[in-house]
């Protein structure tokens, strides 16, 4: 199974700051991995795919790169609805697998 | 507009069995490969299982490998998840989601709004 490690587990930052979130996978996933964002009581919602294309509908302030076994997510400026989960999932192989996630809290 | 509406969840006592659906609209349903995902309380996402969108090909994860089963109706349109066997561990909140065309493996890019299972006595 293909272990995806995020860091940080929180990270506390102001709206307009920009944030950058990592996830490391144990063995290589070429660029078969997608972000995630969620937010309490709803359903995750796909914002990048392939590493770094945009979901439609994903705002042009996320942008995701990396190859390999190093992956990520930054939020260039940081808006109010953009406090949430993101997870990281590898889809390298049959068996997706997730990252624990990342919380992006107000400082 | 795409829409995916689980249904079914509920208690059930630990070694007992539930089936959840999910019911699709706004897609050719056939032409999608889905998945089931899940979410313990307060933790992460967990993938399930997918199906093609044929039905021809099941991939399960291996906590539920032997005591799920997935399949779909092509015809009306609905996933299915049979569960058998379960345990306190199987406690979640399930989301449906559809994985996009054309890719050899999946992420997904529609989810339902979940719907939850609780196993306890």
């Amino acid at each position: 199974e293909i272990v995806l490690t995020q860091s940080p587990g929180t990270l506390s930052l102001s709206p307009g700051e920009r944030a950058t979130l990592s996830c490391r996978a144990s063995q290589s996933v070429s660029s078969q991995l997608a972000w995630y964002q969620q937010k309490p009581g709803q359903a995750p919602r796909l914002l990048i795919y392939d590493a770094s294309s945009r979901a439609t509908g994903t705002p042009d302030r996320f942008s995701g790169s990396g190859s390999g076994t190093d992956f990520t997510l930054t939020i260039s400026r940081l808006e109010a609805e953009d406090f949430a989960v993101y997870f990281c999932q590898q889809y390298d192989n049959s068996h997706a697998t997730f990252g624990q996630g990342t919380k992006v809290e107000i400082k | 507009e795409v829409q995916l509406v689980e249904s079914g969840g509920g208690l059930v006592q630990p070694g007992g069995s539930l089936r959840i659906s999910c019911a699709a609209s706004g897609i050719t349903f056939n032409m999608y490969a889905m998945a089931w995902v899940r979410q313990a309380p307060g933790k992460g996402l967990e993938w399930v299982t997918t199906i093609t969108g044929s039905g021809g090909s099941t991939y399960y994860a291996d906590s539920v490998q032997g005591r799920f089963t997935v399949s779909r109706d092509n015809f009306v349109d609905t996933l299915y998840l049979q569960m058998n066997s379960l345990g306190a561990e199987d406690t979640a909140v399930y989301y449906c989601a559809k994985v996009p065309p054309n890719v050899y493996y999946w992420y997904m890019d529609v989810w339902g709004k979940g719907t939850t299972v609780t196993v306890s006595s």
